[in-house]
């Protein structure tokens, strides 16, 4: 059973960068039928895709967060990381990691993290 | 961005009842949709992908349909492991973009 587990600090000072790194065990992080995710869900309200690396290393992020975000993957540790830079008090939310099947119209997310919260505070 | 609306924004209903979720699209997206279910504090769960594919392990009573600009997600005879709140979100194009969410709430 694949498992994905999200881990990082859960308090980042405003202005600073936000670190978070989805351990995946249970199956290959190298499949080419397989991309990787982040998505955030500030307290209370709805899901936002902050992006996705896919396995020839490309990578897509959402316009609204472009500039600060990186995603990238280490496959001898079997992780994905994302860092969000300069962070404020909007990015506040839960972050989860998931798996993607990559295809056409059965593109979706199959696997979640249980999530962590990442609260942007001095 | 292609923006995606559900409704109703909630929904109350009684054990073994029907509801029924609509997730519009604002541009067509021919099948490229999922439906997820969410419980509070855990991280949502895979339902419905293709817009009417049944993810394995998910209960016969959930259904989608629909294609283009408009999406239904039916649960027929709801149970108590039902009240949740219920995403859609389309993988027609980026960025990914999700529903606002509908919660399906005890009567």
């Amino acid at each position: 059973q694949l498992q994905l587990q999200e881990s990082g600090p859960g308090l980042v000072k405003p202005s600073e960068t936000l670190s978070l790194t989805c351990t995946v065990s249970g199956g290959s992080i190298s499949s080419s039928s397989y991309y990787w995710g982040w998505i955030r869900q500030p307290p209370g309200k709805g899901l936002e895709w902050i992006g996705s690396i896919y396995y020839s290393g490309n990578t897509y992020y959402n316009p609204s967060l472009k500039s600060r975000v990186t995603i990238s993957v280490d496959t001898s540790k079997t992780q994905f990381s994302l860092k969000l830079s300069s962070v404020t008090a909007a990015d506040t939310a839960v972050y989860y990691c998931a798996r993607g099947v990559y295809g056409s119209a059965d593109d979706r997310f199959d696997y979640w993290g249980q999530g962590t919260l990442v609260t942007v505070s001095s | 961005d292609i923006q995606m609306t559900q409704s109703p924004s909630s929904v109350s209903a009684s054990v073994g009842d029907r509801v029924t979720i609509t997730c519009r699209a604002s541009q067509g997206i021919s099948s490229w949709l999922a439906w997820y279910q969410q419980k509070p504090g855990k991280a949502p769960k895979l339902l419905i992908y293709a817009a009417s594919s049944l993810q394995t392990g998910v209960p016969s009573r959930f259904s989608g349909s629909g294609s283009g600009t408009d999406f239904t997600l039916t649960i027929t005879n709801l149970q108590p492991e039902d009240f949740a709140t219920y995403y859609c979100q389309q993988a027609n194009s980026l960025p990914r973009t999700f529903g606002g969410g509908t919660k399906v709430e005890i009567k």
